[in-house]
């Protein structure tokens, strides 16, 4: 069963500090995405990534895809509230019966 | 177009009664799937369809069924509701099986 680790689960900082999520797994995936929640919405796609080593930038975040393609991290520097919410990553899985596995989501709430 | 719409936004039920949640895409996605959320597990998988007429189990798939007799519609029938069912529920569609999700605006469902 594949599965995929997200950290920290829960995460509180300061406006203007800069921040990391992971997301990790011992499986090879054939892409990575990364969506954002907000309290009574669905998730909305930030950014897929499908190469190994492939680094995607979005405004202040960054996004990084492990050169193995097990892993992937999130990084928004200059954080502003409105960057609070909900971060989830998601791996496809290859071939014509995969599917997207979540990660169990990264808390983030970013205080003025 | 109105994207991935839900019905109902909120419900409550007694346990052992029957309920549908509506779904609706009008963006032609060929693939759908219906997800549950719960505190700290992410998004899990119950059912989905790779088109009209085809459908399959997810990662949690007891106590649900689902029908695909239209490329837009993709009803979610849980048969006979218990408290371990009490969650957010979220449609989604996409073009393919690891490709962006759209999700809607979820149902959350609390069976007492």
């Amino acid at each position: 069963t594949q599965l995929l680790e997200q950290s920290p689960q829960f995460l509180s900082i300061q406006e203007g500090e800069n921040l990391t999520v992971y997301c990790n797994s011992s499986s090879v995936f054939s892409s990575l995405q990364w969506y954002r929640q907000e309290p009574g919405e669905g998730p909305v796609l930030l950014v897929t990534v499908v190469t190994g080593g492939e680094v995607k930038k979005l405004k202040r975040l960054t996004f990084q895809f492990g050169d193995a393609r097990k892993d992937s991290s999130l990084h928004i520097t200059a954080a502003q509230t409105g960057d609070t919410g909900l971060y989830l990553c998601a791996g496809g899985s290859s071939g014509n019966t995969g599917k997207l596995i979540f990660g169990q989501g990264t808390t983030l709430q970013v205080k003025p | 177009n109105a994207g991935v719409t839900q019905t109902p936004k909120f419900q409550v039920l007694k346990t052992g009664q029957s309920m549908t949640l509506q779904c609706a895409q009008d963006m032609n996605h060929e693939y759908m799937s219906w997800y549950r959320q719960d505190p700290g597990m992410g998004l899990r998988l119950i059912h989905y369809s790779v088109g009209a007429g085809i459908t399959d189990q997810g990662e949690v798939p007891n106590g649900y069924n689902v029908s695909r007799s239209t490329t837009e519609d993709f009803p979610l029938r849980l048969l006979s509701a218990a408290p371990s069912q009490t969650s957010v529920y979220f449609c989604a569609s996409s073009r393919s099986h690891v490709g962006e999700q759209y999700f809607g605006p979820g149902t959350r469902l609390t069976v007492t």
